[in-house]
């Protein structure tokens, strides 16, 4: 069974990267679409961006100017960065994966989230 | 993008009773017989759990009680018969195009 965890810092100081990673286990990163969503406290879900296995992505128009997914195969891994964050970025961030090799499809891999709290 | 709507924003209802909750889209998510459209169970402290997919097809091992239905730009999904372990916030999301969009979410608790 496919599992996913993140891990990276709880806060981050305004202005200053956000940085999380997502360990995937119970099954390769090869051939899949991963993306990123993330959730204010007490809010709805939203949308970061994929990344495929190759190192293709798809960002949220929203958020791309500030957002980069990478990939790392060999440590069967990848990651996000989020650049001059502000308050408005404070979330559970969740990693997560559709149920088939297309991006076209129900997300059915969450992991559990971690919060990130933005603040000085 | 495609904008999702939901309503209505929370409802209460009593165990064993129906409760249905409708989600619009923005634009069509029909394409070739398909509708790209998921909904979503989100308990507290948890992240959230497909309950349905292509807008009526349930996931393997969610309980019959849920089922989903609508096509185009219009879709519902129905809890027929209330239990306690129900009380969530559930979530349409649409997989047509990208950006990926969520619905704003509706809370469901015990009247």
């Amino acid at each position: 069974q496919v599992q996913l965890q993140e891990s990276g810092p709880g806060l981050v100081k305004p202005s200053e990267t956000l940085s999380l990673t997502c360990t995937v286990s119970g099954g390769s990163i090869s051939s899949y679409y991963w993306n990123w969503i993330r959730q204010p406290p007490g809010k709805g879900l939203e949308w970061i961006g994929y990344i495929y296995y190759s190192g293709s992505t798809n960002y949220n128009p929203s958020l791309k100017s500030r957002v980069t997914i990478s990939v790392d195969t060999s440590k069967n891994q990848f990651s996000l960065k989020l650049t001059s964050v502000t308050a408005a970025d404070t979330a559970v961030y969740y990693c997560a994966r559709h149920v088939g090799t297309t991006p076209y499809a129900e997300i059915v891999y969450w992991g559990q989230g971690t919060l990130v709290t933005v603040s000085s | 993008d495609i904008v999702m709507t939901q309503s209505p924003d929370s409802l209460a209802v009593s165990l064993g009773e129906r409760a249905t909750i409708n989600c619009k889209s923005s634009q069509s998510v029909l394409y070739s017989s398909n509708n790209y459209l998921t909904w979503y169970q989100q308990k507290p402290g948890q992240p959230p759990k497909l309950l349905i997919y292509w807008a009526s097809t349930r996931e393997s091992g969610v309980p019959d009680r849920f089922s989903g239905s609508g096509s185009g730009t219009d879709f519902t999904l129905t809890i027929s018969s209330l239990q306690a372990e129900d009380v969530a916030v559930y979530y349409c999301q649409q997989y047509y195009s990208t950006p990926f969009t969520f619905g704003p979410g509706t809370k469901v608790d015990i009247k």
